[in-house]
């Protein structure tokens, strides 16, 4: 079983609805963080969280350390939202505290 | 703007050659790594290194060298390119501590192809 699990894997909405993207994982973590990869391959990091609520524009992200998850919520979404959706734990059981355990990622499409 | 930068976008080489990928990175960061990344498995730790000289092994650094003998580059070697090592490879940089304490920042990624 992956550590890190997301859902759904693949996503289609209509521009301006309102989108969650989970994240769940198995053991105990220092912190998670949400990415954001683009067609063609870079990736950018859109929060690091380890309690709470995090927002920044339409995008908020939440994380409830005792129930092991996390969801990714985009407001008013838009075209250009459309992207894979990555999450990622440093694990406290981690062999080495430089590492991050990824999820397998959500392929996000928005259509206008 | 601060940057990762990877030598080759896109690269096709031909089984047992040797494979140099490059990554520069601008913000004096002490932590580097090579992660490859293929469909349905996610991001894979190669190796890493948090200092000039100094490596860590990762997930799968079968098949995979590095070297860091500046700050600001971080290598990834193939040493005998094989076609199962046909992937998305991305570079990252952090500053030093832990993985939970620091964003890491991306390349934009290099795709390889082995035929």
């Amino acid at each position: 079983k992956n550590e890190v699990e997301q859902s759904p894997q693949n996503l289609t909405a209509q521009e301006g609805e309102f989108i969650t993207i989970n994240c769940s994982y198995s053991v105990g973590i220092s912190a998670l963080h949400w990415l954001q990869q683009h067609p063609g391959g870079g990736i950018v990091s859109l929060f690091m969280l380890s309690s709470g609520k995090k927002k920044h524009g339409r995008l908020i992200a939440t994380i409830n350390i005792q129930e092991k998850h996390s969801s990714l919520h985009i407001t008013a979404s838009h075209p250009r939202d459309s992207a894979v959706y990555i999450c990622a734990v440093s694990l406290l059981s981690s062999g080495s505290a430089r590492q991050l355990t990824f999820g397998s990622g959500t392929q996000l499409t928005v259509l206008p | 703007d601060v940057k990762v930068t990877q030598s080759s976008r896109y690269l096709v080489k031909r089984t047992g050659e040797k494979v140099f990928l490059e990554c520069v990175q601008d913000m004096d960061h002490e932590n580097m790594f090579w992660y490859r990344q293929d469909p349905g498995l996610g991001l894979r730790l190669i190796y890493f290194s948090y200092d000039v000289k100094m490596k860590e092994k990762g997930d799968i650094p079968e098949g995979y060298s590095v070297s860091r003998e500046k700050k600001e580059r971080f290598s990834l070697i193939l040493e005998s390119a094989s076609t199962n090592q046909t992937s998305m490879y991305l570079c990252a940089s952090s500053p030093p501590g832990t993985a939970g304490a620091n964003v890491l920042t991306f390349g934009a990624g290099s795709r390889l192809t082995v035929l």
